[in-house]
Order: structure tokens, then sequence, then C-alpha cells
């Protein structure tokens, strides 16, 4: 069965940072494009990259554009996302989380991880 | 940004009811449409995509339907198992997908 498990989660001080990766299972990763999704109390689920099955493209929500960046190891099936400059308003639980579609992007996500929390306080 | 509005934003309904859930959108997505169910401690589980096609395992008992800005969720028959928060979400406009603020479905 599909698996997602994410790890790298903590309490940080803000302006620091942080890679959240998510190891998978149960799929054939590489076929698959992927995406992070965080969700906080104030703002609910918040869609924040994607990247494609083959990791040649990566995208970001404009929220995060310049301070994330998300790549993959096709090899390890394992994904990553670096933060950096973290801030407060980060403070979430993020998910990693499989997109439906095969060598595309649905832009839906068909499993996620249990997530990892991340608090950004000093 | 499209916006997603869901009412209510609790529901309280006895097992073996009928519980309906709306989404709306601030414009038109056609079917773009996922709605997710999630447990406490729980990531979210898809339950719906293209507005009305259930995910794999889903039971009959949930259904999609809607198209353009209005949509709806509509769980048959509510079994103990389903009492969790809902949540829809566009995915219309390529990296700006959007969640609804969610509807908690509570036991009466």
């Amino acid at each position: 069965q599909v698996q997602l498990v994410e790890s790298g989660g903590g309490v940080v001080q803000p302006g620091r940072s942080l890679r959240l990766s998510c190891a998978a299972s149960g799929f054939t990763f590489s076929n698959y494009a992927m995406h992070w999704v965080r969700q906080s109390p104030g703002k609910g689920l918040e869609w924040l990259a994607l990247i494609s099955f083959d990791g040649n493209d990566q995208y970001y929500a404009d929220s995060v554009k310049g301070r994330f960046t998300t790549s993959r190891d096709n090899s390890r099936n394992t994904l990553h996302l670096q933060i950096d400059t973290l801030r407060v308003e980060d403070t979430a639980v993020y998910y990693c989380a499989k997109d439906h579609c095969y060598h595309g992007v649905c832009s839906f996500f068909d499993y996620w991880g249990q997530g990892t929390r991340v608090t950004v306080s000093s | 940004e499209i916006v997603m509005t869901q009412s209510p934003a609790a529901l309280s309904v006895s097992p073996g009811e009928r519980a309906t859930v709306s989404c709306r959108a601030s414009q038109s997505i056609g079917d773009t449409l996922a709605w997710y169910q999630q447990k406490p401690g729980q990531p979210p589980r898809l339950l719906i995509y293209g507005a009305s096609t259930r995910a794999t395992g889903v039971p009959a008992r949930f259904s999609g339907s809607g198209s353009g800005t209005e949509f709806t969720l509509t769980i048959s028959s509510l079994q103990s198992e389903d009492f969790a928060v809902y949540s829809c979400h566009q995915y219309h406009t390529w990296l700006r997908g959007s969640f609804g603020g969610g509807t908690k479905v509570e036991i009466k």
C-alpha cells in the first residue's frame, strides 16, 4: 500500500532553516509528481510546492517562492523540502502528497503522509 | 485567487441520517473540485475528484455533485466512522489551488 512518511520537523527559531523529508513506498515514486501542503490553525490547508515526476520542474506558491525549495531523489524514493529564513507564520503541519496522475500533474492529491510539525518560535 | 466557501461550518447529524456539505467557488471552476475527509490527528483522505468521481476504496454512500461555482458532498447514511471534517479543494487554476475552510460533521 502507498506510504508517505515525513520527517525533519521540530521547533526552530525565526530566521533559521529546516529540511523536511518524505520517504515514499508502495508505488513507483518516479512516475508521479509530488506536492507539499501545510495546515495551520489560522490558514487551514495551503498548497506550497510541486515537483514533476522526473524532478526537472518545480513550482511554488507565491507565498513561499524564494524561501522554499523542493527536490527529489528518485533512486531513494525520497522527497525534500528546504525551508529557509523561517517565519513564525510558517508554523504548521507539513504534508507531502502524491499527485493522482501518472507522468503528469492533476493537482489533486490521492495519498498524503501523516505530516511533520514545524513550530517557529524564539 | 479563487476563494472556496464552505457551509455550514459545522453540522450535527444522527447516525443513519443524510449529511450535505456545500462548497461555493468565487468564480467558475468547471468540475475541477475535490473533497477530502480528515479525522483528528490524521492527514486528509481523498474522497471525490472531478466533482463527482469517487476515489479508490471510497464507499458508495459518499457522492459529489455540482459544477461551475456550486458543489455538494452528500453522505447518504452516516456511519460512526464518517464523523470528521470535510474540505473542498479547487484545482482549476494552475499552481493556484485553494481549499475551503472545512465543515465539521458531528454526532447529534
